[in-house]
């Protein structure tokens, strides 16, 4: 079956750094995304990588490496805002997005 | 503002009695989605549109339909809401092809109360 896996919840402090990692077995693979859902919100795109590497974006980078089947994505300077729930989503070879439960990110003063 | 716009922002309904939200959007683009979310769980895609091709996913139960009447609007119908049927429900947009294709665009949702 497919899987994507991701931590449930984390913790980190304002003006920090952090880093929520995610895991993933598809059927086929053309891309991953992050998204941003504030509770109660509906989610906002935050990166796309379908090649191995790095891809910054001002405070949020994401990273890829298929051949591990894994990516993170990097927050700097931490902000209250950006207490969130992360999503990551794969496309599969279907061009179908599966979904990950999410990672809830607290911050801490 | 090109945007996804979903009616109504709340909804509560009695066990049993229909219930339509609706999504419209002014992005042009040509699949449309509606996805469940429950409390700390992954979207669960419903159904969605390559313009007028309906495609059905295989775990949708048939109290759920959908319409799509023009290539702007689109509508869920739940004809006999359960108490599981209480969720968020999401309408995106995507467009095939091209820079951003395949991300999809959200609205802001319809908070479903089942009573």
């Amino acid at each position: 079956g497919q899987n994507i896996d991701q931590p449930t919840e984390m913790t980190a402090t304002e003006g920090a750094i952090v880093q929520i990692n995610c895991t993933y077995q598809t059927s086929g693979f053309n891309g991953l995304f992050w998204y941003q859902q504030h509770a109660g919100e509906a989610p906002t795109f935050l990166s796309y990588n379908v090649l191995d590497g790095l891809e910054e974006k001002g405070r949020f980078s994401s990273f890829l490496s298929r051949s591990k089947g894994y990516s993170y994505l990097l927050l700097k300077e931490l902000q209250m805002k950006d207490s969130a729930s992360y999503l990551c989503a794969v496309l599969d070879s279907n061009y179908q997005l599966i979904w990950g439960a999410g990672t809830k990110l607290i911050i801490k003063p | 503002d090109a945007m996804v716009i979903q009616n109504p922002r709340y909804q509560v309904t009695q066990f049993g009695k229909p219930v339509t939200l609706s999504c419209s959007q002014t992005l042009n683009h040509n699949v449309m989605y509606w996805y469940q979310q429950k409390s700390s769980q992954a979207p669960k895609l419903l159904f969605h549109y390559y313009d007028k091709d309906f495609n059905n996913e295989a775990d949708t139960p048939d109290n759920f339909q959908s319409r799509r009447p023009n290539t702007s609007f689109c509508f869920l119908d739940i004809r006999s809401p359960g108490l599981g049927d209480a969720a968020m429900y999401l309408c995106a947009t995507s467009r095939e092809g091209g820079s951003g294709a395949n991300v999809l665009t959200f609205g802001a949702g319809s908070r479903l109360t089942v009573l």
